[in-house]
């Protein structure tokens, strides 16, 4: 059983579209996150949901919008999409900020093409 | 403000050989430690952690790490290298609310035969 997953594992579109990226994890954590990496590989927060809250907006566009319809699923919607915004979206989950932090399980990641 | 650096973008051994990824970190508060690995074209996988109990941390795949707060360093290492072992490693840092991790900025490991 995959803990955390995303769908579709690739995605290619043309500028000016909008798309959405699924995430889905069945490990019972109550935040979950969507982090960017970028062609040098740097990895960087976007958003964080607990328990379908915000709680981290990093400065991001506002084209990009998370959502989070139950605490198993947070998905990230992108409007308007840029050739900036060719990147690999990763989405990972962790347990409640309450308890212990033991860090993160990621899915395999969405690499995002935008021609 | 928290922050790691990896010292080295690029590290190249021999099949056989020790590995040694060097990391250093920046935090105001107690930080949690991690260190992650990605394989080509694959997610992250967490190697190991430190969250404030023994300072040397054993992780998978024979990897470990030590912690030492004189020196702010989280050092990667394994005695011995195997082929499937090269990969990207990132070292992570983790304080404060939210459970934010800051990732370095990456160290790719090449092994040689």
């Amino acid at each position: 059983d995959t803990a955390v997953s995303q769908t579709p594992k690739y995605l290619v579109t043309q500028m000016g579209n909008d798309k959405s990226i699924k995430c889905e994890q069945n490990l019972g954590h109550d935040t979950m996150y969507w982090y960017k990496q970028d062609s040098k590989k740097f990895l960087k927060i976007m958003f964080s949901y607990n328990n379908k809250e915000l709680i981290i907006n990093e400065t991001v566009p506002n084209r990009f919008s998370p959502k989070s319809p139950d605490k198993a699923h947070l998905n990230l919607h992108i409007n308007s999409l840029e050739l900036g915004d060719s990147a690999v979206y990763f989405c990972a989950s962790s347990q409640d900020l309450r308890r212990s932090f033991v860090g993160y399980t990621f899915g395999s990641g969405t690499r995002l093409t935008v021609v | 403000a928290q922050s790691v650096t990896q010292l080295d973008s690029h590290v190249s051994v021999s099949e056989g050989t020790p590995v040694l990824l060097r990391c250093n970190y920046s935090s105001s508060y107690s930080p949690s430690l991690f260190w992650y690995v990605q394989h080509p074209n694959k997610g992250l996988q967490l190697l190991l952690k430190y969250t404030s109990a023994a300072t040397l941390v054993k992780g998978i795949n024979g990897f470990e790490a030590e912690f030492k707060k004189s020196e702010t360093s989280f050092h990667l290492t394994k005695p011995s290298a195997h082929m499937s072992d090269a990969a990207e490693y990132f070292c992570v840092v983790s304080t404060g609310g939210g459970n934010k991790l800051t990732f370095g900025t990456g160290t790719q490991l090449k092994v040689e035969l």
